[in-house]
C-alpha cells in the first residue's frame, strides 16, 4: 500500500474554467476527508465521506465545489468557474477506526490565472 | 466552534538541542482530542503526537512529548535531541469527541510553525 495519492499534483487554469481533482485513500479506510490549505496557514476542512455517503460539508464549499465517493473508494473534487480565491492546497485524508489518525495524500495545488 | 493558535511563526534550533513549540485553544467541549502534525517541505502531513483531553498523563512519543494543560487550554510539543530530519512545518490540531467516544477526522488546525534545525 503506498497511502493516499492525489492527482494531479498541480493544476494552472483560467479564472472561469472547472477543475476536478482525484483521491485514491489507503483501500482499508472507510473515511475520506478533503481540506484546503492556503499558503502560510493550517488546513481547513471542506467535508467528508464515510464510504459513499457525504457525511458533512463546511461552509467554506460554496456551491461551485462538489464532492462525490461513488463506489466509496476514490472520491473527486470538482470545482467549477474557478476564481482567484481559489488558489490552494486541496488535501486528501482516509481513516477508519474509532478515533483513527488520517492518513494525508501530498496534496493537488491549484493556481487559478 | 473551537479554535486554535500557535502564536510563534518560525523558530529554530541547533541540532541535539530541545525545543518547544507552544499551542493554545479554546473551546467549550471538555471531550476532545489534541494533535501535532509534521509536514515536511513538499511531502505530506504526518502524525506526530496525539493526546486524549481526559487522560491527565502528558502522551510521549520517543523524542516528542506534550505538555498538556487542560484548564489553561495550553498543549506545547517539546522535540528532544532535535534532528535535521525534524525540519518541517508543526501543526496542532483539534478533534471534537463524539457520542460514544468515537471520532472521525474533522479537525481544527492552528495556522502552522515552522521549525528550522540547524547542524
Amino acid at each position: 500500500d503506498t497511502g493516499v495519492s492525489q492527482d494531479p499534483r498541480h493544476k494552472i487554469t483560467k479564472r472561469g474554467q472547472n477543475v476536478t481533482f482525484r483521491c485514491d485513500p489507503i483501500s482499508e479506510h472507510n473515511r475520506l476527508y478533503w481540506y484546503r490549505q492556503t499558503l502560510g496557514q493550517g488546513p481547513e476542512f471542506l467535508t467528508y465521506f464515510q464510504n459513499e455517503a457525504q457525511l458533512e460539508k463546511s461552509r467554506l464549499l460554496s456551491d461551485r465545489f462538489s464532492a462525490e465517493r461513488p463506489k466509496g473508494s476514490f472520491s473527486t473534487l470538482e470545482i467549477q468557474r474557478t476564481e482567484q480565491g481559489d488558489s490552494a492546497m486541496y488535501l486528501c485524508a482516509s481513516n477508519w477506526g474509532v478515533v483513527g489518525e488520517l492518513f494525508f495524500g501530498e496534496g493537488s495545488r491549484l493556481t487559478v490565472l | 466552534a473551537q479554535t486554535v493558535t500557535q502564536s510563534q511563526p518560525e523558530m529554530s534550533v541547533q541540532e541535539a538541542e530541545t525545543v518547544t513549540l507552544s499551542c493554545t485553544y479554546d473551546t467549550s467541549e471538555n471531550n476532545y482530542y489534541l494533535f501535532w502534525y509534521k509536514q515536511p517541505p513538499s511531502r505530506q502531513m504526518i502524525l506526530v503526537i496525539r493526546q486524549e483531553a481526559y487522560k491527565q498523563q502528558n502522551a510521549t512519543e520517543n523524542r516528542f512529548s506534550v505538555n498538556f494543560q487542560k484548564a489553561a487550554k495550553s498543549f506545547s510539543l517539546k522535540i528532544s535531541d532535535s534532528q535535521l530530519g525534524d525540519t518541517a512545518m508543526y501543526f496542532c490540531a483539534f478533534m471534537k469527541q463524539r457520542a460514544g467516544g468515537t471520532s472521525y477526522g474533522k479537525l481544527t488546525f492552528g495556522q502552522g510553525t515552522i521549525l528550522t534545525v540547524h547542524p
